[in-house]
């Protein structure tokens, strides 16, 4: 089993729709969770923390359930520019950050 | 804001030629890591630094090599260019643990 897993998609959604991705991390152990976007030929970029009580960030919402080991992100009134590859990120405890582990994404396509 | 640079945005080798890709951060992050992304396989850690001079192999190490003179730089060595070597390469860098990365522009380096 992969330490991390994401459904890789495509998703394809028309603008203004809800959007959900999870990812399931096998460690129990993890420590810190990230959400990041990567464009087509770019580098990842960081979308935001994923915190315990859950957090938002305009029209993104990333959520944590320790019990069940995933996180999600949900992304309301989709646009065009969301289309885009989103990682899922795990940070495993007691590692000093070194074993930072990288889903290998889910493509997002957002039609007109 | 970080500001991670990589030296080349592009860059075209010859097989058995000595490469050197070069990383620099701004926020005077301890940690700095090489990665490189190639389709289907995401990202894949070859070497991280957690000060200078020192240095640990991560995933796929073979072929390549490191140098961490100064706490801003971090180098990537491809010591003899093989072909299976064309990817592209993503220099991070964070400060502390639970802190996410930041990533350079990324060198999309192609070996003939």
């Amino acid at each position: 089993r992969k330490e991390v897993e994401q459904d890789p998609g495509p998703f394809n959604v028309p603008e203004g729709a809800t959007v959900a991705f999870n990812c399931t991390y096998s460690n129990s152990a993890s420590q810190s969770f990230f959400w990041y976007r990567q464009d087509c030929r770019k580098e990842p970029k960081l979308l935001m923390s994923v915190y315990s009580s859950g957090n938002e960030d305009g029209r993104f919402t990333a959520q944590l359930n320790r019990a069940s080991q995933y996180i999600s992100l949900l992304i309301r009134d989709s646009k065009l520019s969301d289309s885009a590859t989103y990682l899922c990120v795990v940070n495993p405890r007691n590692t000093g950050g070194f074993k930072t582990i990288f889903g290998a994404g889910t493509r997002l396509f957002v039609k007109a | 804001d970080v500001k991670v640079t990589q030296s080349s945005r592009y860059l075209v080798k010859r097989t058995g030629e000595k490469v050197f890709l070069e990383c620099v951060q701004d926020m005077d992050h301890e940690n700095m890591f090489w990665y490189r992304q190639d389709p289907g396989l995401g990202l894949r850690l070859i070497y991280f630094s957690y000060d200078v001079k020192m240095k640990e192999k991560g995933d796929i190490p073979e072929g390549y090599s490191v140098s961490r003179e100064k706490k801003e730089r971090f180098s990537l060595i491809l010591e003899s260019a093989s072909t299976n070597q064309t990817s592209m390469y993503l220099c991070a860098s964070f400060g502390r643990e639970h802190q996410p990365q930041h990533f350079g522009d990324g060198t999309r380096l192609s070996i003939l």
